[in-house]
């Protein structure tokens, strides 16, 4: 069955960095195309950041455009979300979804990050 | 960009009645509207896309209707297991992908 695991999340101090993956299995992971979507907590849900199945496009939400990257590695199944210059409002349940004629028909169970001293 | 706002906020339904929620678009987003379901603690799952398709595995008692820049996502009779919070989102013109801020449909 299709499963979508985020990890890296944790505790940052402001202005620091942090790389999130999101591993996946169960399809066939080099021809989807992959979301970042986060939530803030007791907030609703914010698209962050796209990448195309074979990562040759990428779009960002103006709120990150800059400072996070995303990308993928197709023979490792998994991708990534480099986070930096993180403020307070970076604070969120980040999930990893794949993409389905533009939505997102999978999603993990999210990796938290906290951005506070 | 363009905004998608929901209505109500919250709903207020007894189990076994009928919910029917609503999203409005800024503009036109043709039929390139989903909605996704979100229980506390839980990651969003898919309900419908384009605009009254349902996904793998949501009930028929999920309908969704509307073109355009107004939606609808019913409810037909609510079981326990409905409530939830239910968000719209469009990806008719990108970035970004829009989200509507939530209905929350709640016991009566």
């Amino acid at each position: 069955q299709v499963q979508l695991v985020e990890s890296g999340g944790g505790v940052v101090q402001p202005g620091g960095s942090l790389r999130l993956s999101c591993a996946a299995s169960g399809f066939t992971f080099s021809g989807y195309a992959l979301h970042w979507v986060r939530q803030a907590p007791g907030k609703g849900l914010e698209w962050v950041a796209f990448i195309r199945f074979d990562g040759t496009n990428t779009y960002y939400a103006d709120s990150v455009k800059g400072r996070f990257t995303i990308s993928r590695d197709n023979s490792k199944n998994t991708l990534y979300l480099q986070m930096n210059s993180l403020g307070a409002e970076d604070t969120a349940m980040y999930y990893c979804a794949r993409d389905l004629s533009g939505t997102g028909d999978f999603w993990g169970h999210g990796t938290l990050v906290t951005v506070s001293s | 960009e363009i905004v998608m706002t929901q209505s109500p906020a919250t709903l207020s339904v007894s189990p076994g009645e009928r919910a029917t929620l609503s999203c409005r678009a800024s503009q036109s987003v043709s039929s390139n509207l989903a909605w996704y379901q979100q229980k506390p603690g839980r990651a969003p799952r898919l309900l419908i896309y384009g605009a009254s398709t349902r996904a793998t595995g949501i009930p028929a008692r999920f309908s969704g209707s509307g073109s355009g820049t107004e939606f609808t996502l019913t409810i037909s009779s609510l079981q326990s297991d409905d409530f939830a919070v239910y968000y719209c989102q469009q990806y008719h013109k990108w970035p970004p992908r829009t989200f509507g801020q939530g209905t929350k449909v709640e016991v009566k």
